[in-house]
């Protein structure tokens, strides 16, 4: 059984505020990851991490940024938030050696009016 | 990235076996073969994977073909709780990311 949080579940909020999307994970997981997936269509990778203070952009370019300050712990922060953020946030995690198999969080589904 | 095709849907009887392809004819040797299915609004979720050789586990099995371009997930015998969108994946030995591609939506007949 996987053990990956995200909240909130539901976000529905204004143009221009400030939200972070929070993701942990209780696996001891190095690596943790961000999709973004609209209603129907595919994930696309938006950050990813190999460990504290190791953070990368994925192969979708994204306005989000994300920190890495503990192993398990990755929040995902957008400074002003727009319609067009408006998608499914997915974390995952997977194990830092040979770890093969990544575990998904449930997403949080975000709208942005 | 190498790339992978599936039917866009796909179709199948509860309690029927389910034969899902996967083409993936620029796969090179050090490709690993992941399938990954996401249930209806819910994450991904890790289903099987391979290199050379057929693979058995509890939820699937995945049959290679010899030349390797191609591969087929079988469900042996589908409940409706396997109605998801099922991804074919290639991932490079040693790399961390995955690539996720449209899938196929399968859905279950009671």
């Amino acid at each position: 059984e996987a053990d990956i949080y995200q909240t909130p579940r539901y976000l529905v909020i204004g143009t221009g505020k400030k939200i972070t999307l929070e993701c942990s994970q209780t696996m001891g997981h190095d690596k943790m990851y961000w999709y973004q997936q609209d209603p129907g269509m595919e994930l696309h990778l938006i950050h990813y991490s190999y460990g504290v203070n190791s953070t990368e952009k994925g192969d979708l370019s994204s306005e989000s940024t994300v920190s890495r300050i503990r192993t398990e712990h990755f929040p995902l922060t957008l400074e002003s938030a727009r319609p067009s953020h408006t998608s499914q946030y997915l974390c995952a995690s997977s194990e830092g050696l040979a770890g093969y198999e990544q575990y998904f969080g449930p997403g949080t589904r975000l709208t942005v009016t | 990235d190498a790339k992978t095709t599936q039917p866009n849907s796909m179709e199948s009887n509860e309690e029927e076996p389910v034969h899902l392809p996967c083409n993936h004819s620029t796969i090179s040797g050090t490709d690993y073969i992941h399938w990954y299915r996401q249930l209806p609004s819910q994450g991904p979720e890790y289903v099987i994977h391979g290199l050379t050789s057929n693979v058995n586990n509890r939820m699937a099995s995945l049959a290679i073909a010899e030349d390797r371009k191609s591969s087929t997930l079988i469900l042996h015998r589908a409940t409706l709780r396997d109605a998801a969108v099922y991804y074919c994946i290639l991932r490079i030995q040693g790399a961390q990311k995955l690539v996720f591609g449209q899938g196929t939506r399968l859905t279950i007949n009671p």
